[in-house]
C-alpha cells in the first residue's frame, strides 16, 4: 500500500484540545494530501503539499493547519478541535500532479 | 473550480448482472479521471483510470468510458460478484501548466451485489 502510515489510527478527544495527525511515507513521493471523509460528502481535500515546506489550502481548510518539514512526513493539526471535525481522515501521496494517489489506512477522530 | 457529480448514490444488483455508475464534471479542461473502490472500513484504492486522450479503457470486468463533449464518464462492471460490493468514487483533475492537479471527488456510490 505504497508505504503510507497514518498515526494514530483512532483518537478520541475533547472539544478545544489540540490534535495532531501524522502521515509518514517511505516512497519519496513529492505530493502529499490530507482528506476528510464524511457520510454523504465523499472525500474532501483539506490541505496538500507539493514539496518540503510547500503547502496550500484545499476545499475545507478552515480550522486546520499542516506542516511538512521533510519529504516523508506530513502533519495535520487541529489547533482547537470542534465536534464538526469528527471524521475519518485520510492521507494520500503521489509522485506527481495527476498521477495515481495512494491512500493511507485512515485515522478515525472523535471530538466529544 | 471543478465540480463532480456522481449517480446513483446507491445501486443494488443481482450477482452476474452489470452495474453502471455515472459521473459528470464541470471543468472542460479536466483531463484525468480515476475511479476508486472503498470496502467497508478500508482505504480507497484505485481500480481504473482514464485520461482525456482516450475514450474507453478496460481491465477484465471493469471498463471506463469518457465523453468529453458531454463532460461525463462512467464505470461499467460486468458479471458482478459479491466481492464487488463497496463504495465507488469517481474523481476528476486538471493536470497541465501550473495546475497542481488536485483530485475532486464525487460523493460516492454504494454498490450492493446480492448473491
Amino acid at each position: 500500500d505504497a508505504g503510507i502510515t497514518q498515526s494514530p489510527r483512532h483518537k478520541v478527544t475533547e472539544t478545544g484540545t489540540p490534535v495532531t495527525l501524522r502521515c509518514h511515507q517511505t516512497e519519496n513521493h513529492r505530493y502529499m494530501y490530507w482528506y476528510r471523509q464524511d457520510p454523504g460528502h465523499g472525500l474532501r481535500l483539506i490541505h496538500y503539499s507539493y514539496g518540503v515546506k510547500d503547502t496550500d489550502k484545499g476545499e475545507v481548510s478552515d480550522g486546520y493547519s499542516v506542516s511538512r518539514s521533510k519529504t516523508e512526513d506530513f502533519l495535520l493539526t487541529l489547533e482547537s478541535a470542534t465536534s464538526s471535525q469528527t471524521s475519518v481522515y485520510f492521507c494520500a501521496t503521489t509522485t506527481g500532479a495527476g498521477d495515481i494517489q495512494y491512500f493511507g489506512a485512515g485515522t478515525r477522530l472523535s471530538v466529544l | 473550480g471543478e465540480n463532480v457529480e456522481q449517480h446513483p448514490s446507491t445501486l443494488s444488483v443481482q450477482e452476474g448482472d452489470s452495474a453502471v455508475i455515472k459521473c459528470t464534471y464541470s471543468d472542460s479542461a479536466s483531463n484525468y479521471f480515476p475511479w476508486y473502490k472503498q470496502e467497508l472500513g478500508k482505504r480507497p484504492q484505485l481500480i481504473i483510470d482514464i485520461r482525456s486522450n482516450v475514450g474507453e479503457k478496460k481491465d477484465q470486468r471493469i471498463a471506463v468510458t469518457l465523453n468529453k463533449t458531454a463532460k461525463h464518464f462512467s464505470l461499467h462492471i460486468t458479471e458482478t460478484q459479491p466481492e464487488d460490493s463497496a463504495v465507488y468514487f469517481c474523481a476528476a483533475s486538471l493536470n497541465y501548466g501550473g495546475s497542481q492537479g488536485n483530485l475532486i471527488f464525487g460523493k460516492g456510490t454504494k454498490l450492493s451485489v446480492k448473491p
